[in-house]
């Protein structure tokens, strides 16, 4: 079947770390996107990228980083430098960003700060 | 810029109780309409579209109405069961951007 996987499915960082989160998908899909979701404020969007070797920022790409080297994966890390990263992160594809192509998700990775 | 408004939650509603959740968006150029839903521990799943005025998405016998006159895109459904307990999002897509998300609605259906 079809779909996108992260991994793992929980994480825990100690202060100071790098850590990656991992997105892979085998629908095909030209276009990836990570979200970031905390209680009470729904998803927001942290990167997303439409091509292979190029990405977008989104609203709150600051502490974050990307890279799209192969069209099935879009690994997200989480540097040091963004201070509260404690969150449910989701990984998403669609076919292209043509506004009536819907998005399809991974069943995300919970980080937590040790 | 786009974005969308979600009625507050939490609903809690008795099984076989009607639903209605509020979405209305504020989006230049011409928006696709999406709700999506979580359920615990899990990413979104994707409800039901629609993506011209008038249009009714519906699936699991969820439907909502595309009203362009309103800016609204309302999430109803006649008879909910406990199974439905989770949390709904409203979106919307323009152009070639990313979908915008409401904060979503957290529904419980208790028996």
């Amino acid at each position: 079947d079809g779909g996108i996987t992260q991994s793992p499915k929980y994480l825990f960082r100690k202060e100071g770390q790098n850590v990656t989160l991992s997105c892979e998908q085998n629908l095909n899909h030209d276009a990836m996107y990570w979200y970031r979701q905390d209680p009470g404020q729904g998803l927001r969007l942290i990167y997303y990228s439409q091509i292979v070797n190029d990405f977008q920022k989104g609203d709150i790409a600051e502490g974050y980083s990307v890279s799209r080297e192969k069209k099935e994966s879009f690994p997200l890390t989480v540097t040091s430098a963004q201070k509260n990263p404690t969150a449910f992160y989701l990984c998403a594809s669609s076919i292209i960003t043509y506004s009536n192509q819907p998005q399809h998700f991974g069943d995300g990775t919970r980080l937590s700060i040790l | 810029g786009n974005s969308v408004t979600q009625m507050e939650g939490p609903v809690t509603l008795s099984e076989e109780a009607f639903l209605t959740i509020n979405c209305t968006y504020t989006a230049t150029g011409y928006p696709s309409l999406f709700w999506y839903v979580q359920y615990p521990g899990e990413g979104l799943q994707l409800l039901l579209k629609a993506t011209k005025a008038d249009d009714k998405g519906s699936n699991k016998g969820f439907e909502a109405t595309y009203r362009k006159e309103t800016t609204s895109f309302h999430l109803e459904k006649g008879s909910v069961q406990v199974s439905d307990s989770a949390v709904y999002f409203c979106a919307l897509s323009t152009g070639n951007t990313p979908l915008v998300f409401g904060k979503g609605t957290r529904l419980s259906v208790i028996a």
